[in-house]
């Protein structure tokens, strides 16, 4: 059972470049997050999809797009990507925001992203 | 939004010392967690408490929802405790299941 599985673990990017951080998980989860984690800033909501078929902007969405590919698969795309989006990504996935039980919120390893 | 803050934000024990972290949170919540990110990046649930107490070996939890806090009490603290302590929070009144974290603790346990 891997849980929340990210890729690549590692970028190294230009400014202006795209790409896309992969995130799937194998938990049946309904509802799956991308964090961001800069020093001395916690963790910071980008994105999450409640449920298959839904997206909503977290607090730093400016920058970024996401697809809910299907209940497994939530990506992270960087159009244009810029220094300031330098830091590691985290992806993560829950039963269901809804659900009233134990609702343990599970991370992937993390992506380490540098823009220059 | 929910606001969510940590304290102390720094944290520095000696082997064996005994501590309590602070969570405060500006609404009502129906789910609260406690995480360990370890000094190799890693975040690891500790505790799903969104009201009342747990305990697992050295650490315990407790969350008073009425008064929007909730405390992680590390005893006989060993240099492995070392890392960053976090609380996310879900908000009850429905933003939709956005999940926010707190700004962390930051821990160093010296030998």
């Amino acid at each position: 059972n891997a849980g929340v599985t990210q890729t690549p673990k590692f970028q190294v990017l230009k400014t202006g470049q795209s790409m896309t951080l992969q995130c799937a998980q194998d938990m049946n989860h309904n509802s799956m997050y991308w964090y961001r984690q800069d020093p001395g800033m916690g963790l910071r909501l980008i994105y999450y999809s409640a449920s298959e078929g839904t997206t909503d902007k977290g607090e730093v969405p400016n920058g970024y797009n996401v697809s809910r590919l299907n209940k497994r698969e939530f990506s992270l795309r960087l159009e244009s990507a810029a220094p300031s989006q330098t830091s590691v990504y985290f992806c993560a996935s829950i039963r269901a925001f809804f659900f009233s039980g134990a609702n343990v919120l599970t991370f992937g390893a993390g992506s380490r992203l540098t823009v220059l | 939004g929910i606001q969510v803050e940590q304290s102390p934000p720094d944290l520095i024990l000696q082997e064996g010392a005994n501590s309590t972290l602070r969570c405060n949170f500006s609404d009502s919540v129906n789910n609260l967690q406690w995480f360990h990110q370890n000094p190799w990046g890693q975040l690891i649930n500790l505790f799903y408490i969104p009201s009342g107490t747990k305990q697992n070996g050295r650490l315990s939890a407790t969350t008073v929802a009425t008064e929007r806090y909730s405390l992680l009490y590390i005893s006989s603290s060993q240099t492995t405790d070392s890392g960053v302590y976090f609380c996310a929070v879900l908000p009850l009144y429905n933003q939709g299941g956005k999940l926010i974290f707190g700004q962390g603790t930051e821990l160093s346990v010296k030998p």
